[in-house]
């Protein structure tokens, strides 16, 4: 495709609930990265990716949170254990190569109830 | 730890009238990003800024770099409603690396 590809663009699930968030990037970027903004303010960092392995995963916030990249294109977010604080909007970038710039994903929006 | 600060947060326009925001960040960094993004929207990539005193221009909006005083100004010329929207500067702090963004300003353009 031309962009970023999220899906679904909105899931809504109960607490507890383990959700996977997928990410198609542009075709030959390799580096990918994934955000997670809340209401108001800006992206933060959650993990990069420099082909199929993690560059930094820094970002992640515990180890309810976990990435994959198996292939070097399409990448899984998966959260186990949701809690009512993951809720926000999970946006995934790719870019040619890491330090080029990066296109933005529509992201997919995650309520847990 | 960087640190990016973006003032102000929210900022009302009339049409017609020029501002500036303002970015701050705390530490060294490679380089500067300004992004867009419109209400429930992804974020649209503005300008790159790779160097001290880079300055870019994209009709209405310019973009400044001072490496030194660790400042980035998104300056406004004339502003239309059609500019109404977040706007977030981002730094890389590291080649390749991850952006830390700021807060976000939001712009609202009133005719």
């Amino acid at each position: 495709g031309a962009g970023v590809s999220q899906t679904p663009s909105n899931k809504v699930t109960e607490k507890g609930k383990y959700v996977e968030l997928r990410c198609d990037p542009i075709s030959g970027h390799t580096a990918l990265y994934w955000y997670r903004q809340s209401l108001g303010q800006g992206p933060e960092f959650l993990i990069y990716f420099q082909g199929t392995g993690a560059a930094d995963d820094s970002g992640l916030p515990n180890d309810r949170f976990f990435a994959v990249r198996p292939e070097g294109s399409v990448s899984t977010l998966k959260i186990q254990r949701t809690e009512r604080g993951d809720s926000a909007v999970y946006l995934c970038a790719s870019s040619r190569t890491g330090g080029t710039e990066a296109f933005f994903g529509q992201g997919t929006r995650l309520t847990v109830v | 730890e960087l640190k990016v600060e973006q003032n102000p947060l929210f900022l009302s326009m009339q049409e017609g009238k020029n501002y500036t925001i303002y970015c701050n960040y705390s530490t060294t960094s490679d380089r500067l990003y300004w992004y867009r993004q419109d209400p429930g929207k992804s974020l649209e990539s503005l300008f790159v800024l790779l160097s001290n005193g880079a300055v870019k221009q994209e009709g209405r909006l310019m973009a400044s770099l001072d490496t030194k005083a660790r400042l980035s100004t998104l300056h406004i010329t004339a502003a239309v409603h059609d500019l109404s929207a977040t706007y977030f500067c981002a730094v890389e702090r590291e080649y390749g690396n991850k952006l830390v963004f700021g807060a976000g300003t939001i712009l609202r353009v009133k005719s």
